[in-house]
């Protein structure tokens, strides 16, 4: 069965450092994978998704993913952080076929001055 | 475009009361969605509508019901509320559901049960 593990609830950077939020997934064949955003009292909105072209996929807001198979990984990053990044960002895993999306339990990005 | 509408925003119930949050989407997609967002348990599917005319229980029905009542329209039935249902609920839908599509989600109804 497919799920996805979602390494820290909280994760604390400041302006401007290097954002890294890890997403480990468990599948018995290969995924589609996604990252979602969720801003405060607001839906989620996907930043980006993993369909099998490119392993390293860009996304919105200057964010990024890698498709790591040999470490069933797919971390999220961004370069620079913005006080604007502030959000929960949620993981998510589909099986191929005919299957619904699983999502991590999130992590709640805080970005300081 | 308006994407996915959810009705109530907020609402407030007393234990036992009825309610039907509202659903619906504008972008012609096939499948539905209706989860549930509790601190620290991430996102959990209630029911889902994989195409108009059916329903399929997720991982956490009960107390629930739910109405594919057209393409655009998939509303969400609590019968007797409980203290237990209070939560944040949020409506999704996509193309397929087929995962590769990703899913598109409403801003959320924010409920309590008292």
């Amino acid at each position: 069965a497919q799920s996805v593990t979602q390494l820290g609830s909280h994760v604390s950077v400041s302006e401007g450092a290097l954002v890294l939020l890890r997403c480990n997934y468990s599948s018995s064949v290969p995924p589609y994978l996604f990252w979602y955003v969720q801003y405060p009292n607001q839906g989620l909105q996907l930043l980006l998704k993993y369909t099998s072209a490119a392993t390293l996929v860009k996304g919105i807001n200057g964010f990024e993913a890698e498709f790591k198979k040999s470490e069933t990984s797919f971390h999220l990053t961004k370069p620079s952080a913005h006080m604007s990044d502030a959000a929960e960002y949620f993981c998510a895993v589909s099986e191929r076929g005919f299957q619904k999306l699983v999502f991590g339990t999130g992590t709640r990005l805080l970005v300081s001055p | 475009n308006a994407g996915v509408t959810q009705t109530p925003k907020f609402q407030v119930l007393k234990t036992g009361q009825s309610m039907t949050l509202q659903c619906a989407q504008d972008m012609n997609h096939n499948s539905m969605y209706w989860y549930r967002q509790d601190p620290g348990m991430g996102l959990r599917l209630i029911y889902y509508s994989a195409s108009e005319g059916t329903t399929d229980k997720g991982e956490v029905p009960n107390g629930y019901n739910v109405s594919r009542l057209n393409k655009r329209e998939f509303s969400l039935r609590l019968e007797s509320a409980a203290p237990s249902q209070t939560s944040v609920y949020f409506c999704a839908s996509s193309e397929q559901l087929t995962g590769s599509y990703g899913y598109t989600f409403g801003s959320g109804t924010r409920l309590t049960v008292v």
